[in-house]
């Protein structure tokens, strides 16, 4: 099984600022004869399901605002919020589907500090 | 719009059964790998089963391989989830979800609790 490893657990960010979350895979998500990374990032507010946000590893969903940006490659993969906003208030977990079990990170809890 | 409603969850004694049903509308279901996801109540995300477009081939997580079966009407636009041999830690709010090669759509999820 791929293993995902977030970091970090938690974060505190003044509302405007940067935040940037990790997600590491134990092997690869990269399809060589496609060259997509086969890894998600999603949110998720209390009480309510997980929502979408980028896909193929950098593609926005359509709707999400363009503060929200996905980078890397392989195994190394980070979701960032280029300026932090009140509603932006939840966990957020990376999910790989290249293969099955398809796998979540253990998911990282932002604040506002 | 895409809909996804989950329903049949509840109390179940441990060692009991449940059978859960995810309701899709809005989209042509039948062209669609579907998935199960459930969430212990706190925390995280764990896949739970997916099955393919016309219901020929399932994958299950190694913890409900052999407990839990997932099947499809596509006449019916639902997906199910049979749960047999419930255990505590089945405890959970299940989700269905939508794969376009990636989960793009969850239904609100269906609380399942196992306890005597």
């Amino acid at each position: 099984d791929i293993v995902m490893t977030q970091s970090p657990d938690s974060l505190a960010v003044s509302l405007g600022e940067r935040a940037t979350i990790n997600c590491k895979s134990s092997q690869s998500v990269l399809y060589s004869s496609n060259n997509k990374n086969y890894l998600a990032w999603y949110q998720q507010k209390p009480g309510q399901p997980p929502k979408l946000l980028i896909f193929w590893a950098s593609t926005r969903e359509s709707g999400v605002p363009d503060r929200f940006s996905g980078s890397g490659s392989g195994t190394d993969f980070t979701l960032t919020i280029s300026s932090l906003q009140a509603e932006d208030v939840a966990v957020y977990y990376c999910h790989q589907y290249y293969s099955t079990p398809h796998t979540f990170g253990q998911g990282t809890n932002l604040e506002i500090k | 719009e895409v809909q996804l409603v989950e329903s049949g969850g509840g109390l179940v004694q441990p060692g009991g059964s449940l059978r859960l049903s995810c309701a899709a509308s809005g989209f042509t279901f039948s062209s669609y790998y579907m998935h199960w996801v459930r969430q212990a109540p706190g925390k995280g995300l764990v896949w739970v089963s997916r099955i393919n477009s016309d219901g020929s081939s399932t994958t299950y997580a190694d913890s409900v391989k052999g407990r839990f079966t997932i099947s499809r009407d596509n006449a019916k636009n639902t997906l199910y989830l049979q749960m047999n041999s419930l255990r505590a830690e089945d405890t959970a709010v299940y989700y269905c979800a939508r794969d376009l090669d990636k989960y793009d759509y969850w239904g609100q999820g269906t609380l399942v609790t196992v306890s005597s």
